[in-house]
């Protein structure tokens, strides 16, 4: 079956680094996304990753390493805006196919 | 430029009701996929439409029904409501071969009574 591990909860101090794991068994693969979703909202677009290694997008960072199934997401110069529930998603659906989706790692910021 | 776009916001039906839920993706995406997301939890896959026949589906039952129009709008119909059909329902928006882009609107949240 399918299968995303992602933690449940994390906390971060304002200003620091985080590292949000994802770990990943499907059956098919075409693609991992990074998702923030605030409560209450529907998930926004952070990253996709295809390929192996890191993409770079502003203060987000996404790795991804096939063999291993295993993907994450880094926040730098977090801010109190980016508490948020992280999303790992792999589409095993074939091109724009499907996601499954992991529960989600729910990250609070403090000052 | 008009995102993904969803209504109803907020409903409230009674076990055993049936309800319908629409969407229109953004303007250019031809592909609209529908998500269950309990609290708590991640969106869970309910079926995906594209050129107006359901081209993939989740593990729903058969009380989840789609469809979509030739305007690329979409509909999603659940009958014989449960308490547990309670959830935010995602549709995403996406234009078929193109990959990366995927667009979810502000979702449905539907409460069973």
């Amino acid at each position: 079956g399918q299968n995303i591990d992602q933690p449940t909860e994390m906390t971060a101090t304002e200003g620091a680094i985080v590292q949000i794991n994802c770990t990943y068994q499907t059956s098919g693969f075409n693609g991992l996304f990074w998702y923030q979703q605030h409560a209450g909202e529907a998930p926004t677009f952070l990253s996709y990753n295809v390929l192996d290694g890191l993409e770079e997008k502003g203060r987000f960072s996404s790795f991804l390493s096939r063999s291993k199934g295993y993907s994450y997401l880094l926040l730098k110069e977090l801010q109190m805006k980016d508490s948020a529930s992280y999303l790992c998603a792999v589409r095993d659906g074939g091109n724009a196919g499907k996601s499954t989706f992991g529960d989600g790692t729910t990250l609070t910021v403090k000052p | 430029d008009a995102g993904v776009t969803q209504s109803p916001t907020h409903l409230i039906k009674t076990r055993g009701q049936q309800v319908t839920l629409r969407c229109s993706p953004k303007s250019g995406h031809d592909t609209v996929s529908w998500y269950q997301q309990a609290l708590g939890q991640g969106p869970q896959f309910i079926f995906q439409y594209y050129e107006e026949e359901e081209r993939q589906r989740g593990n729903f039952p058969d009380r989840f029904s789609g469809h979509q129009f030739p305007n690329y709008s979409s509909e999603l119909n659940v009958n014989a409501l449960l308490l547990g059909d309670s959830a935010l329902y995602l549709c995403a928006s996406s234009l078929s071969g193109s990959g990366n882009t995927i667009y979810f609107g502000e979702g449905s949240w539907l409460t069973v009574v």
